[in-house]
């Protein structure tokens, strides 16, 4: 079972700053990689697939990178709206399985 | 534009049975595999279960309830349903459906909160 690991568990910033998240995968995940954004009360958000592929109507200043274990989610010039918790996630083939990482919540400075 | 909606959750008693249901519009509901996933209030996603596309039925399972619940779907109706049984406290949890595209979940419905308790 692959296990994804979130860093860092909460992650203080003011709005305008760069965030960096990191996801990193107990074994090869090659770039199937995808990250969600969720708010609360609300449902989980599609951000990025394939480890650097927005989703749609996902704004630019969001952008995933890595491939193999290590990945990185960067959020760049914070808006108040991008304070949210942020889940990782992969697909093992078989046996067929969904895993997310523990989620990063990014918080208001 | 996708919408899906969750109903059926509740309050059950431990050892008892519920059946989640997830409405679906604005795709093509019999090309989309569906999932089920939850969350305990307060902590991380947990997928549960999933379903592929079409008819054929090949579904999958996570461990935790793998011979409990049962994921199925009714074309027609453009609903995916989530028969749950032999129900215990930890299945307490926010259940979300979702849309399975590739290897993602595209979309999500709101949730239905299914509290298991006597």
């Amino acid at each position: 079972e692959i296990v994804l690991t979130q860093s860092p568990a909460t992650l203080s910033l003011s709005p305008g700053e760069r965030a960096t998240l990191s996801c990193r995968a107990s074994q090869s995940v090659d770039n199937y990689l995808a990250w969600y954004q969720q708010k609360p009360g609300q449902a989980p958000r599609l951000l990025i697939y394939d480890a650097s592929h927005r989703a749609t109507g996902i704004p630019a200043r969001f952008s995933g990178s890595g491939s193999g274990t290590d990945f990185t989610l960067t959020i760049s010039n914070l808006e108040p709206e991008d304070f949210a918790v942020y889940y990782c996630q992969q697909r093992t083939n078989w046996p067929r399985m969904y895993t997310f990482g523990q989620g990063t919540k990014l918080e208001i400075k | 534009e996708v919408q899906l909606m969750e109903s059926g959750g509740g309050l059950v008693q431990p050892g008892g049975s519920l059946r989640l249901s997830c409405g679906a519009s604005g795709f093509t509901f019999d090309s989309a595999g569906m999932s089920w996933v939850r969350q305990v209030p307060g902590k991380g996603l947990e997928w549960v279960s999933s379903i592929i596309s079409g008819s054929g039925g090949t579904t999958f399972y996570a461990d935790s309830v793998k011979g409990r619940f049962t994921i199925s779907r009714d074309n027609p109706k453009n609903t995916v349903y989530l028969q749950m049984t032999s129900l215990r406290a930890a299945d307490t949890a926010v259940y979300y459906c979702a849309t399975l595209t590739h290897l993602w979940m595209t979309n999500w419905g709101q949730g239905t909160l299914v509290s298991v308790s006597s």
